[in-house]
């Protein structure tokens, strides 16, 4: 069973802070997302990553970073952590060979900025 | 560019009632469309895709090429249906998320 786990399930932070956010997938997946999820706007994605050390920028960069140094494990970073990047951050993983392409996805952190 | 559409914010239905929660896509190539839904304090989970042509819990969704939709229905809502729901779309090695349908079924 696919695992993805994310380091906190709520976070609080004060404007300016940086912050990390991290996700670990146990299958072996190369491909893993950051999502922002907020009502009425659905999940839009942050970043991606297809392999260790490469990224690609989704649709809402702005304001943030990310790492992946080893397969399992893709870290979010927040720059300069500011009130409108309250949200809740999903992380999800999967492998071009999945049937479907299906994504699996991590229980959340909910994120605000104080 | 590729577009979800998902036009209801949230749609109340009586327990036993038909239900059907709408999407639309805007995409040039050939659609890989998916339906994911969340439960209440329950992680995003997948639940079904078009390419199987198969029933989850009852639910269904047929591709409409010609009216750019992949609209998900069921027959007879149950309480346990209540939950968000997501149609996305695949591109590239991708998926484009809809805003999300609340599905609330009333006893």
């Amino acid at each position: 069973d696919v695992k993805v786990t994310q380091s906190s399930r709520y976070l609080v932070k004060r404007t300016g802070e940086k912050v990390f956010l991290e996700c670990v997938q146990d299958m072996d997946h190369e491909n893993m997302f950051w999502y922002r999820q907020d009502p009425g706007l659905g999940l839009r994605l942050i970043y991606f990553s297809y392999d260790v050390k490469m990224k690609e920028k989704g649709d809402i960069p702005e304001g943030y970073s990310v790492s992946r140094e080893k397969k399992e494990r893709f870290s979010l970073i927040l720059e300069s952590a500011s009130t409108n990047q309250t949200s809740m951050y999903l992380c999800a993983s999967t492998t071009p060979g999945l049937a479907g392409y299906e994504q699996y996805f991590g229980p959340g952190t909910r994120l605000t900025v104080t | 560019a590729q577009r979800v559409t998902q036009p209801e914010k949230l749609l109340s239905v009586f327990k036993g009632a038909p239900v059907e929660l709408k999407c639309n896509y805007s995409y040039s190539g050939s659609p890989e469309l998916f339906w994911y839904v969340q439960y209440s304090r329950q992680r995003l989970q997948l639940l079904l895709r078009h390419i199987s042509r198969e029933s989850i819990k009852g639910f269904t969704a047929d591709l409409n090429k010609g009216e750019t939709s992949f609209h998900l229905k069921k027959p007879f809502a149950q309480e346990e249906d209540s939950a968000m729901y997501y149609c996305a779309l695949k591109y590239g090695n991708k998926l484009v998320f809809g805003a999300g349908t609340i599905l609330r079924v009333k006893s």
